[in-house]
């Protein structure tokens, strides 16, 4: 059965940078395109990045534009996200999600449990 | 990338319908026939209830289903049962090649 599984949360100051990992299995994961999507405390979800199955394009949220960058490592089944300059505004859970093709056209349908980034100085 | 525009709250009796509206642009859910909608329960992972507009996932009840009329997509819930109870966000695929999400409607099941 498919599993994502997020990692890398935790608390970070206003400014700093941080990694979020996402490993997957079950099923082919360089054949989809996989997305972040985050949601801060008590509030709705927020699309934020995607990337191609073998990574050739990407496209990000404005709110996330030039500060985050999402990148796969298609040999070792993991999606990740470099997140820089952080605000306290980028407080939230982060899931990743597959896609159902290997474009950004396609919808997503299973998602992780998600990791808690938390912004405080 | 504006958010989707969803009623904050819905409530519905036991066996009704309900359904939740999911206001767009010309440049997202009026383009293009990418609309999902997912269910949230309180700490858990957004589910898939429906894509493409109109299509279930294997799994999910018939009692939801889908459609949409210009800018606007909507989610009907029919039999309405406790377990229906959660939050449901749409999303739609835009003319950026970015996705956007609405923001999240509370059903209620008196």
């Amino acid at each position: 059965q498919v599993q994502l599984v997020e990692s890398g949360g935790g608390v970070v100051q206003p400014g700093g940078s941080l990694r979020l990992s996402c490993t997957a299995s079950g099923f082919t994961f360089n054949s989809y395109a996989m997305h972040w999507v985050r949601q801060a405390p008590g509030k709705g979800l927020e699309w934020v990045a995607i990337v191609r199955y073998d990574g050739s394009n990407k496209y990000y949220a404005d709110s996330v534009k030039g500060r985050f960058t999402i990148s796969r490592d298609n040999s070792k089944n993991t999606l990740y996200l470099q997140m820089n300059s952080l605000t306290t505004d980028d407080t939230a859970v982060y899931y990743c999600a597959k896609g159902t093709g290997r474009t950004e056209v396609y919808y997503f349908d299973y998602w992780g449990q998600g990791t808690l980034v938390t912004l405080s100085s | 990338q504006s958010a989707l525009t969803q009623p904050a709250s819905v409530s519905g009796s036991p066996g009704q319908s309900i359904t939740i509206s999911c206001t767009g642009t010309t440049r997202d859910v009026g383009l293009f026939d990418y609309v999902s909608w997912y269910q949230q329960h309180p700490g858990k992972a957004p589910k898939l209830m429906i894509y493409n507009v109109n299509k279930r996932p294997s799994g999910v009840s018939n009692r939801f289903s889908g459609s949409k009329s210009g800018n606007t997509a909507s989610l009907t819930i029919s039999g309405l049962q406790a377990e229906d109870e959660s939050d449901y966000y749409c999303s739609s695929y835009t003319s950026g090649s970015t996705w956007v999400f609405g923001g999240g409607t509370k059903l209620a099941v008196l």
